[in-house]
């Protein structure tokens, strides 16, 4: 069975701190995976990615997967209270496969 | 944002009653989703459709129908709701081209 697991499952850091966010999959013959935030509503795109070792950024994210090892992760640096949000990422086979999500808390 | 609005936003309702929740696009994208959120599940597909009356089921269907009569509405139809489908209803929508989905604001249910 298709499986996505997110680590760790929450999480609370300070403001200026580094996180880095797990996602890894037990899925064959997926297309890309996307990770998107999601605060008090909808959840938000941030990144899709297809090709391995490839880093995709934006500002203080970025992400990279790794096809090989069946993960990826997303780092944000210097945090600041309005990363706090859930973190979901899902692998595109057809339909989306989400994992369970990672809460990040930043505290001031 | 992407134009999906859903409605209601907040319903409470009594078990064994139906509910029918609406999402509406003006994308015109081909493809629409139902998932519901629920604490240490993320997100589950309820239902997904592919076009004008091309519905099918997702990983979590049992107790939900879905209709598609128009491009821009999907509806998700409760026929009896139970206790166990209190949850955040979230509907999405994507082009056959691009993976990515984009996301309506949810409804919030509540079945007591």
């Amino acid at each position: 069975e298709d499986k996505v697991v997110q680590s760790p499952l929450s999480l609370v850091v300070h403001e200026g701190d580094t996180v880095t966010l797990n996602c890894s999959y037990e899925v064959t013959n997926f297309r890309s995976l996307l990770w998107y935030k999601q605060e008090k509503k909808a959840p938000t795109f941030l990144f899709m990615l297809t090709s391995s070792g490839i880093e995709k950024k934006s500002g203080r994210l970025s992400s990279i997967l790794d096809k090989k090892e069946l993960f990826s992760i997303l780092n944000i640096t210097a945090t600041q209270t309005g990363d706090s949000a859930i973190y979901l990422c899902a692998v595109v086979k057809g339909k989306l496969i989400f994992g369970q999500g990672t809460t990040l808390q930043v505290k001031p | 944002d992407a134009g999906i609005t859903q409605s209601p936003r907040h319903k409470v309702t009594e078990t064994g009653t139906p509910v029918t929740l609406r999402c509406h696009q003006t994308e015109n994208h081909r493809y629409m989703y139902w998932y519901r959120q629920d604490p240490g599940h993320g997100l589950r597909l309820i239902h997904y459709s592919y076009g004008v009356k091309d519905t099918d089921k997702g990983e979590v269907s049992d107790g939900y129908s879905v209709s598609r009569s128009k491009t821009e509405d999907f509806l998700l139809t409760l026929e009896s709701a139970t206790s166990s489908q209190t949850s955040v209803y979230f509907c999405a929508i994507s082009e056959p081209r691009t993976e990515t989905q984009y996301f309506g604001p949810g409804t919030r249910l509540l079945v007591l």
